[in-house]
């Protein structure tokens, strides 16, 4: 089966930069994504990984290691708005989009 | 807006009843996802749907079915409830069925299912 470890939380001020690692172990990797989800609503597609390296779109940047079963996202210029939880997940064989437990980030003026 | 739409957004129901929540996919998508997420959890992979046909199955329980319609709208059955089924159940969709790049899944608002 699949499984993926990131931190329950982080907290950090506005302004700063905050790095959410995210390992996995599956069969059949075929990409790395992350989400981004405000409490109560809908989980938000914010990037994917296949390949090796880092993925910019904006403030926020994906990294992947395939070697070490690895990756960030690196939020950066936090806002408030940056306020929610985070989850990266794996698509691995049989089809299955499998997520991990989440990393709330809390940010502070 | 994701333009994926779920019905109904809340539903509050008793032990042992059956409860049908559902999903129209936005327009163009042919998969359809169903994702459990509880009180303080992840998301949980029950199911997935491409163009009617049954694509991957997930930590779904027997008493939980789905199935995709022609028009390609989803519908999910959750039956003989228990108080652990209360959890907020998205329903995603995508172009295609394969996960990946250029086949970025989009989820509804979810349906909030609280069993009394």
């Amino acid at each position: 089966g699949q499984s993926l470890e990131q931190p329950s939380e982080v907290t950090a001020v506005e302004g700063a930069i905050v790095q959410i690692n995210c390992t996995y172990q599956t069969s059949g990797f075929y990409g790395l994504s992350w989400y981004q989800q405000h409490d109560g609503g809908a989980p938000t597609f914010l990037s994917y990984n296949a390949l090796d390296g880092l993925e910019e779109t904006g403030r926020f940047s994906s990294f992947l290691s395939r070697s070490d079963s690895y990756g960030y996202l690196l939020l950066q210029e936090l806002q408030m708005k940056d306020s929610a939880s985070y989850f990266c997940a794996v698509k691995a064989a049989g089809n299955k989009l499998t997520f991990g437990g989440g990393t709330r980030v809390l940010v502070k003026p | 807006d994701s333009g994926v739409t779920q019905t109904p957004k809340h539903l509050i129901t008793a032990t042992g009843q059956r409860v049908t929540l559902r999903c129209s996919p936005r327009s163009g998508d042919l998969s359809v996802y169903w994702y459990q997420q509880s009180l303080d959890q992840g998301l949980q992979f029950l199911i997935q749907y491409y163009n009617g046909e049954e694509r991957a199955k997930g930590n779904i329980l027997e008493r939980f079915s789905a199935q995709q319609f022609p028009d390609l709208h989803s519908e999910l059955n959750l039956s003989s409830l228990e108080l652990g089924d209360s959890a907020l159940y998205f329903c995603a969709s995508s172009l295609r069925g394969a996960q990946g790049r250029g086949n970025t899944i989009y989820f509804g608002e979810g349906s909030w299912l609280t069993v009394v």
